[in-house]
């Protein structure tokens, strides 16, 4: 059975800092791993889509790596803006099966 | 194009109550899946229907059920309420199975409180 964890809980930053948020999986059969945004009581945002056959995806500002072998996944964010604060999740699923998703790790962008 | 819509957006109901959640799925997507996030968590998976089957369900009891109509659009009923089922629910469409790689899109999510 996939399990998803992510570290750290919440994470402050001062504006214009690079960072990266951690995302681990335990079954690494995985199909897919999707990223989103949720803003304070609102639905989520896709970011990012990886399937297992890719190592990164990269929008704008943000990329997202996929290393199955260590059951890891990374979300890097240049450049951090306080626009940036909310709640990032990931979610993993292998084939067949449905997203099994993450905490969340809390982010807050200081200005 | 429109994305995935969700109604009511908040709803208050007390215990042993029975309540109806609907979604509309983003133009041309035929699978719906809905989840329940407790606050601080991320969200479960409750179950998905593809073509108006039902097509995977997450461990949850008999009291959630669904339905998904012709125009793919979806309800999410949960009979004798309790008190932890106060949660944001959420649903997601995609144009195929989610399981086979494909990507899902959130709508906004309905906050239920159960008094």
């Amino acid at each position: 059975k996939q399990e998803v964890t992510q570290i750290p809980a919440a994470l402050s930053v001062p504006e214009g800092e690079n960072l990266v948020l951690n995302c681990s999986f335990t079954d690494s059969a995985i199909y897919n791993l999707q990223w989103f945004r949720q803003d304070p009581g609102k639905g989520l945002t896709s970011l990012l889509l990886i399937q297992s056959s890719q190592r990164e995806q990269t929008s704008g500002r943000l990329n997202a790596s996929l290393d199955k072998s260590s059951g890891r996944s990374t979300l890097y964010i240049a450049a951090s803006q306080p626009g940036d604060s909310a709640t990032y999740l990931c979610a993993a699923s292998n084939y067949g099966q449905n997203f099994v998703f993450g905490p969340g790790t809390r982010l807050s962008v200081l200005p | 194009e429109t994305g995935v819509t969700q109604s009511p957006t908040h709803l208050i109901k007390t215990r042993g109550q029975q309540v109806t959640l609907r979604c509309s799925s983003q133009s041309g997507h035929n699978t719906v899946s809905w989840y329940q996030q407790a606050l601080g968590q991320g969200p479960q998976f409750i179950f998905q229907y593809y073509r108006e089957e039902e097509n995977g369900r997450g461990n949850f009891p008999p009291r959630f059920s669904g339905l998904q109509f012709p125009n793919y659009s979806s309800e999410l009923n949960v009979n004798a309420l309790e008190l932890d089922d106060s949660a944001l629910y959420l649903c997601a469409s995609s144009l195929f199975l989610p399981s086979l790689g494909d990507e899902q899109f959130f709508g906004p999510g309905t906050r239920l409180t159960v008094l």
